[in-house]
């Protein structure tokens, strides 16, 4: 079974930086794509990012291209988000989640419990 | 970007009632829509992929039908653990993009 934990999450100034880790286990996690998605408090869901298994290809939403970047090492079994220039709206629960069937094309099945950053002077 | 529309907002039901809750997007997802269930303070679980496939564990009272603009899931008798806010995602074009939600509560 497969489970994914985050962690990096705290309070942060604006325009300061923030590094989330999720640490994957239960099957090899170069073997599957994953996600980075938040959810503002009170808010809905909010995709922000995708990497795939071999780190060849990579998505972000508007929202935080340029500012945030992905990154995974699969020795480590880890995926990054490296969130700069932090903003107020970036304050969140931020999510880890991998993609079902090992594609894009059918959601996400795990998902972590998340951290929460907070973007405030 | 592709928008998707939740309606209803809110849905007032009881207990052993049938739920419907649509999601229209903005332009043609063919059938790479999946469907979530949130309860407050948990992470959201993957209930429907690719419009009408039920994920692991998902019980057989969980149906999605729908392809290209329109989606609807259907819970065909509300159970007390079903109460919760359903969110709609398109998985076909970058950026994925997911509905407002729709939240099922009590009557």
């Amino acid at each position: 079974e497969v489970q994914l934990v985050e962690s990096g999450g705290g309070l942060v100034q604006p325009g300061g930086s923030l590094r989330l880790s999720c640490a994957a286990s239960g099957i090899p996690f170069s073997t599957f794509s994953i996600n980075w998605v938040r959810q503002a408090p009170g808010k809905g869901l909010e995709w922000i990012s995708y990497i795939s298994g071999s780190s060849g290809t990579i998505h972000y939403a508007e929202s935080v291209r340029g500012r945030f970047t992905i990154s995974r090492d699969n020795a480590k079994n880890s995926l990054y988000l490296q969130m700069n220039s932090l903003r107020a709206e970036d304050t969140a629960i931020y999510y880890c989640a991998r993609n079902s069937l090992g594609t894009y094309y059918y959601g996400m099945d795990v998902w972590g419990q998340g951290t929460t950053v907070t973007v405030s002077s | 970007d592709i928008v998707l529309t939740q309606s209803p907002a809110t849905l007032s039901l009881s207990p052993g009632e049938r739920a419907t809750l649509s999601c229209r997007a903005s332009q043609s997802v063919s059938s790479y829509l999946a469907w979530y269930q949130q309860k407050p303070g948990q992470a959201p679980r993957l209930l429907i992929y690719d419009a009408s496939n039920r994920a692991t564990g998902i019980p057989a009272r969980f149906s999605g039908s729908g392809s290209g603009t329109d989606f609807t899931l259907t819970i065909s008798s509300l159970e007390p653990e079903d109460f919760a806010v359903y969110y709609c995602q398109q998985c076909s074009n970058w950026p994925q993009t997911f509905g407002p939600g729709t939240k099922v509560d009590i009557k």
